[in-house]
């Protein structure tokens, strides 16, 4: 059973910091993995998502890294500001099946202060 | 108007009621889920449909009966709930075995 966790359950930086998040998974069988954003109350915003076969992604001041083979991918948010403040979800999708479920992660509590 | 669309954006229902929740998806996807996303807990899938049929169906309680008419319409009949099933419920769908998922803003329901 694939079982992905994320570390730091919680993290406060001032505005400014570069930083990183962590997401580790038992199950290395997986087509891609998505990062996504949850702010209080609302739906996933998917930030970033990196295939297998890729090493990593990039969007604006978001990086996300993939080592398939030792199960952890990383989300590099660089220049922090108030507005990155929310709940970080990374999520892995396991091979075979069109509707192939994800599996989440516990999630990263984001507060960046100025 | 692109992306999933869910409504009502919010909910307040009685045990005795009966609602649905909707859920669009303008992005030519084949696979629609419903997500439940409890105070402190991780989300929990609750259906998947694809091409229209359930594929799955995590022992979810019978009070929530999910409806797939087409392949960008998602419904969620409620009826009977308790107060443990208040909670922010999330539709995503999917296209293919390599895509992305994308979400809906959510529906927040609370029942008394």
């Amino acid at each position: 059973k694939q079982e992905v966790t994320q570390i730091p359950a919680a993290l406060s930086v001032p505005e400014g910091e570069n930083l990183v998040l962590n997401c580790s998974f038992t199950d290395s069988a997986i087509y891609n993995l998505q990062w996504f954003r949850q702010d209080p109350g609302k739906g996933l915003t998917s930030l970033l998502l990196i295939q297998s076969s890729q090493r990593e992604q990039t969007s604006g001041r978001l990086n996300a890294s993939l080592d398939k083979s030792s199960g952890r991918s990383t989300l590099y948010i660089a220049a922090s500001q108030p507005g990155d403040s929310a709940t970080y979800l990374c999520a892995v999708r396991p091979t075979g099946g069109t509707a192939s479920k994800l599996t989440f992660g516990t999630g990263t509590r984001l507060q960046v202060t100025l | 108007e692109t992306g999933v669309t869910q409504t009502p954006r919010h909910l307040v229902m009685g045990m005795t009621n009966k609602k649905s929740l909707k859920c669009e998806q303008h992005l030519g996807h084949n696979a629609m889920y419903w997500y439940k996303q409890s105070a402190k807990k991780p989300l929990e899938l609750m259906f998947v449909y694809s091409l229209e049929e359930r594929v799955e169906n995590n022992s979810v309680p019978s009070r929530f009966s999910p409806e797939c008419p087409n392949s960008s319409h998602l419904f969620l009949h409620l009826h009977t709930l308790q107060p443990e099933d208040s909670a922010l419920y999330l539709c995503a769908s999917s296209q293919d075995t390599y895509g992305g998922y994308t979400f809906g803003s959510g529906t927040r329901l609370t029942v008394v």
